[in-house]
């Protein structure tokens, strides 16, 4: 697998706070992808990157943020969450070109209270 | 734009049943890819198949096979003799050309198999 680590797995936070995510891999892969997966809606796009300091938005991108400052590392940042962003978060790599398949991490369970 | 129908939100069958996983799909691109993963209560996700749009071959692996067919747009997937570890949410993905790279998933099917 691409080893792909995602930080925290779990987290519990207030209405309000900033939240960030963190996706780190060791395989040097180019594309970078924040999903969040909920019940009925599977598999929703937040934001991607296509290269270092290279990123755009997905389908669900309102209140989300992200950088890449490094290859190895995707953050994904709650501005200020809300209890409609609880959720679980995926991160996915894709090498070999972009209709590879993605590779996921572990996923991290954000509830927000 | 691009879209994903898995119309079955929920399957349950009994051990050594065969069961037909159903996605069918939307792209105006010419050239595009068909993904399925699973993932198991374990939550992870796993990358089962990958196929191009010019492949409409089936394929098997195992107790796995899929049913690629452009002329109904569909890529079901058929588990044989299905067992208990079987049991996950299975979701189809489609991945086109130029901005469409991005995968798009369906909803995702889960399936249940009982002893």
């Amino acid at each position: 697998d691409a080893g792909i680590t995602q930080s925290p797995r779990h987290k519990v936070t207030e209405t309000g706070t900033p939240v960030t995510l963190r996706c780190h891999q060791t395989e040097n892969h180019r594309y970078m992808y924040w999903y969040r997966q909920d019940p009925g809606h599977g598999l929703r796009l937040i934001h991607y990157s296509y290269g270092v300091k290279d990123t755009d938005k997905g389908e669900v991108s309102d209140g989300y943020s992200v950088s890449r400052s490094k290859t190895e590392d995707f953050l994904l940042t709650l501005e200020s969450a809300t209890s409609s962003q609880t959720s679980v978060y995926f991160c996915a790599t894709q090498g070999n070109g972009y209709n590879s398949p993605l590779h996921f991490g572990n996923g991290t369970r954000l509830t927000v209270t | 734009a691009q879209k994903v129908t898995q119309a079955q939100t929920e399957i349950s069958v009994v051990e050594k049943e065969d069961v037909t996983l159903d996605c069918v799909y939307e792209t105006r691109d010419t050239t595009y890819y068909l993904f399925w993963y699973k993932q198991p209560p374990s939550g992870e996700l796993v990358f089962l198949i990958r196929r191009n749009s010019f492949d409409e071959q089936n394929e098997i692996s195992g107790r796995y096979s899929w049913n690629f067919q452009k002329s109904t747009s569909s890529f079901n997937f058929t588990i044989t003799a299905s067992q208990v570890v079987d049991s996950a949410v299975y979701f189809c993905a489609l991945s086109g050309e130029g901005s469409n790279y991005k995968l798009t998933f369906g909803k995702g099917t889960l399936l249940t198999v009982n002893p």
